[in-house]
């Protein structure tokens, strides 16, 4: 039973092409959200929605638009693509926006722009 | 700014001792703070929540430790094994009313066999 599950899993795309990626979660979480792990590993958050409300938006150019349909979806789509967003983007849930919350991350997205 | 910092080099171990992974932190006064499990290809795993207030928690072969005038969390693993090897995280949690996480970069753990 796969929690959060996210789709595709391999991109490569060239640049100034749109895509997105689509993630879903089956847990009954409130939170949902979008990470950004680059080469070096490091773990950024981008965007998070509580009950498909838009709760944080990090510095991210707005050519990254999330779209939550219900709070059991949370998409991004990317316009323009460029060389620099080549990276694995991770959906992730949680069951609510607190304190202590444990975050239940997807499998990963590897996009590769060329 | 923030920053979490790990070692970024790989601990490399026997198989029945115990790891020690260090995560230390500036600029920051996190509620709390969490380990996580990332497999190559896979997505990071939760494995121990600490809060300010605790000094310490445990799990099965997992202990954590938070020392918030250090500004520094301990990792352990005891008794260790091939199984363990894999790159583990530590997150902070902020105060504000968004109660971000913000991830250190990991550090990887080899166990020897």
């Amino acid at each position: 039973d796969t929690a959060v599950s996210q789709t595709p899993k391999y991109l490569v795309t060239q640049m100034g092409n749109d895509k997105s990626i689509k993630c879903e979660q089956n847990l009954g979480h409130d939170t949902m959200y979008w990470y950004k792990q680059d080469s070096k590993k490091f773990l950024k958050i981008m965007f998070s929605y509580n009950n498909k409300e838009l709760i944080i938006n990090e510095t991210v150019p707005n050519r990254f638009s999330p779209k939550s349909p219900d709070k059991a979806h949370l998409n991004l789509h990317i316009n323009s693509l460029e060389l620099g967003d080549s990276a694995v983007y991770f959906c992730a849930s949680s069951p609510f926006q607190g304190n202590g919350n444990t975050i239940y991350f997807g499998e990963g997205s590897w996009l590769t722009v060329v | 700014s923030q920053k979490i910092e790990q070692n970024s080099e790989a601990l490399n171990i026997q198989e029945g001792k115990t790891a020690t992974l260090t995560c230390n932190y500036t600029n920051y006064s996190p509620a709390y703070l969490q380990w996580y499990r990332q497999d190559p290809g896979r997505g990071p795993v939760f494995l121990l929540l600490i809060r300010e207030n605790e000094k310490e928690k445990r799990k099965e072969r997992l202990k954590v430790t938070f020392d918030t005038t250090l500004k520094q969390s301990l990792f352990h693993i005891t008794a260790s094994q091939p199984a363990d090897s894999a790159t583990y995280l530590c997150a902070l949690g902020g105060r504000d009313s968004s109660y971000k996480l913000i991830f250190g970069s990991g550090t990887r753990l080899l166990v020897r066999p």
